[in-house]
């Protein structure tokens, strides 16, 4: 069974750094991009980038380039998503998805993240 | 401001049909598929509709999609009171080299 298992609810202050992980598991880590998306509070999702964990090769919508990095450790089959001086405009949900030739058929189960200035 | 335009809101009573709307341009749906995601109350998306108009193993034919130009569409037969939800859109952007979503329509059964 395909899986994708996010960190937990993280409550952080304004210009502290911080990291989320998403690990799959059930299928082959390696050959599926995981991408992140936003959801601030009531509002809709937001495309932020994405990582193929074979070789690394990431991409970012323009919209968050610069202001996160996506990194991956295939080794424990673990994509990751950070940033390095917080905002209160980060305060969203957070969610990994596996793109594949349907989209995006699974989806991690969401990481609250709250910053507080 | 999303790249893909659905309408905020729709209603219908039980038993009826719904449709949803969702458009876009020449460098996303006008050249990409489209595809449907459902989001429950406090839940992850879960994807209903993919390639314009097929659906995943276990979502009900209920659910329908179609594409036409730079549009696509969603529509909901036989509403039931679980299908109150929010809806979203997706589509590769060619020119922004990503995916883009719609701004999302919550979906009211009366």
């Amino acid at each position: 069974e395909v899986q994708l298992v996010q960190s937990g609810a993280e409550v952080n202050k304004a210009g502290e750094s911080l990291r989320i992980s998403c690990k799959g598991s059930g299928y082959s880590f390696s050959t599926y991009w995981i991408a992140w998306v936003r959801q601030m509070p009531g509002k809709g999702l937001e495309w932020m980038g994405t990582i193929y964990p074979g070789d690394s090769d990431s991409r970012y919508s323009p919209s968050f380039q610069g202001r996160v990095t996506i990194s991956v450790d295939k080794s424990i089959s673990t994509a990751y998503l950070q940033w390095s001086s917080l905002k209160a405009s980060d305060t969203a949900i957070y969610f990994c998805a596996r793109e594949d030739s349907k989209s995006y058929s699974y989806w991690g189960q969401g990481s609250l993240v709250t910053v507080s200035s | 401001q999303s790249v893909l335009t659905q309408p905020p809101s729709a209603s219908e009573t039980p038993g009826q049909r719904v449709t949803i709307s969702c458009s876009g341009s020449s460098s996303n749906i006008g050249s990409n598929p489209a595809h449907w995601y459902q989001q429950l109350p406090g839940t992850a998306p879960k994807l209903l509709i993919y390639n314009n108009d097929h659906r995943p193993s276990g979502v009900p034919d209920r659910f329908s999609g179609s594409k036409s130009a730079t549009s696509a569409s969603l529509a909901i037969s036989g509403l039931q009171s679980e299908d109150e939800a929010d809806y979203y859109c997706a589509s590769w952007d060619t020119s922004l080299n990503g995916w883009v979503f719609g701004g999302g329509t919550k979906l009211t059964v009366l």
